[in-house]
This record gives structure tokens, C-alpha cells and sequence, in this order.
């Protein structure tokens, strides 16, 4: 079946420096990606989405990476910051509306 | 802002309790889902609904029921409750088609859980 995966549960980064989450998709025929922000205590909340026409897309101190020849994306997290400690889901469009969430990455950033 | 809001943040219920979730939300979005949120599964689809009294079963529906009775209010329901079933339960809602509109603007929104500790 379809799955979404990140490849590392925990990531602890110091301030200052860049942050990247990385992320395995399944299904090729995905053709949207989106990432959440889970806070402690809240749900999650959207950070920045791609679509599969597109490589890369950059937002607010947050560039996402697409390569769709090894169904991997990246969220890069530029001068991470304490308030950037947070579980980081990507997700795949799997159908009308459907997001494939994966396992989450924990990222601790460290004085 | 769109507001999800599910109305118990934290519940314990013992084995067997029927218990109801309740998610409510206040931008008219046809599409509502329930998903279930655990340590290294990430989030996993139980139920979701595309409009009033329709609900298609997610990749784990065993266990659960959902109620949608109007637009703005998507009810998961736990007919007998087991200890498997503890967890944290998200509710989110969206337009049909995330893609659409401007970066951002139609994807799923969530609350902010609802933590179930069955004993």
C-alpha cells in the first residue's frame, strides 16, 4: 500500500544552524506534498506545500526540496530557532482531499 | 482563521465505555476527518466525511463510527471502548480540493487533539 516516511524520528540541531528533514514517499502518482508544524499541545499546523510540477519552493526561513525520481522531499529549515522545536509531519494528496501523513520527526533545537 | 474545535481535550473512560468525540468547524468546509495519532505511526486516517450524513472509512475504522449530522459537526464515536484505543485523536476539516487557491489556503486544517486514555 502507500506509504510516507521519514527517515529520522529525532533531530537535534543547534541554534543558528540549518535544519533538514527528510521524507520518502511511495506512491508516484502523488502529485501535492504538504508540511505540518505539531507544537506541544496543538495540532498540527501547515508550514509549506509543493506540488510535483515544481522542485523547489521557498517560504519564510523554509525552502522545500522535491525529487520526484526517488519520491523523496526535504524541509530545510534555515537559522533554526528555539520557537522551531516541534514534531514535523510531510504528507501526501492520496485521493480527493486524502493526505498520507508520515511517522513525524522530532526536532530539538539546542542553545 | 479557520477554528477547529473538538470539545474534550482530555478524557479517561474505562473498557467498555461507548464514548463521543466531537468536532465542530466555522468556515463551511464540506470535507471533515477524524485521525488517530500515535508515537512513530504518525497520523492515520480513521473515518472522513465529504458532506452531511456521508462517511467513508479510513485505513483503521475498526472500532470507530462517525456521525455527521450537520455540515459543521463531525462526531467520532467509540461504541465499546478498549485499551487499544488509547490515543490522541485529531479532527480536521478542508475544502474538497487542497490544491486549490492560493499556497496553503485549502489544506487541512486541525484542532488541537483530543487525548483518550481508556482503562
Amino acid at each position: 500500500g502507500e506509504s510516507v516516511g521519514l527517515h529520522l524520528p529525532t533531530l537535534s540541531v543547534q541554534e543558528g544552524d540549518n535544519s533538514i528533514i527528510n521524507c520518502a514517499y511511495s506512491n508516484s502518482a502523488s502529485d501535492y506534498f504538504i508540511w505540518y508544524k505539531q507544537e506541544s499541545g496543538k495540532g498540527p499546523q501547515f508550514i509549506i506545500d509543493i506540488r510535483s510540477n515544481m522542485d523547489k519552493r521557498q517560504g519564510q526561513r523554509v525552502t522545500v526540496l522535491l525529487n520526484k525520481t526517488v519520491k523523496h522531499l526535504s524541509l530545510q529549515i534555515a537559522a533554526t530557532q528555539p520557537g522551531d522545536s516541534a514534531v514535523y509531519f510531510c504528507a501526501a494528496l492520496r485521493g480527493w482531499g486524502k493526505l498520507q501523513f508520515g511517522a513525524g520527526t522530532q526536532v530539538v533545537v539546542t542553545p | 482563521d479557520v477554528k477547529v474545535t473538538q470539545s474534550s481535550r482530555y478524557l479517561v473512560k474505562r473498557t467498555g465505555e461507548k464514548v463521543f468525540l466531537e468536532c465542530v468547524q466555522d468556515m463551511d468546509h464540506e470535507n471533515m476527518f477524524w485521525y488517530r495519532q500515535d508515537p512513530g505511526l504518525g497520523l492515520r486516517l480513521i473515518y472522513f466525511s465529504y458532506d452531511v450524513k456521508m462517511k467513508e472509512k479510513g485505513d483503521i475504522p475498526e472500532g470507530y463510527s462517525v456521525s455527521r449530522e450537520k455540515k459543521e459537526r463531525f462526531s467520532l464515536i467509540l461504541e465499546s471502548a478498549s485499551t487499544n484505543q488509547t490515543s490522541m485523536y485529531l479532527c480536521a476539516s478542508s475544502f474538497p480540493d487542497l490544491r486549490q487557491g492560493p499556497s496553503g489556503a485549502n489544506v487541512l486544517t486541525f484542532g488541537a487533539g483530543s487525548r483518550l486514555t481508556v482503562l
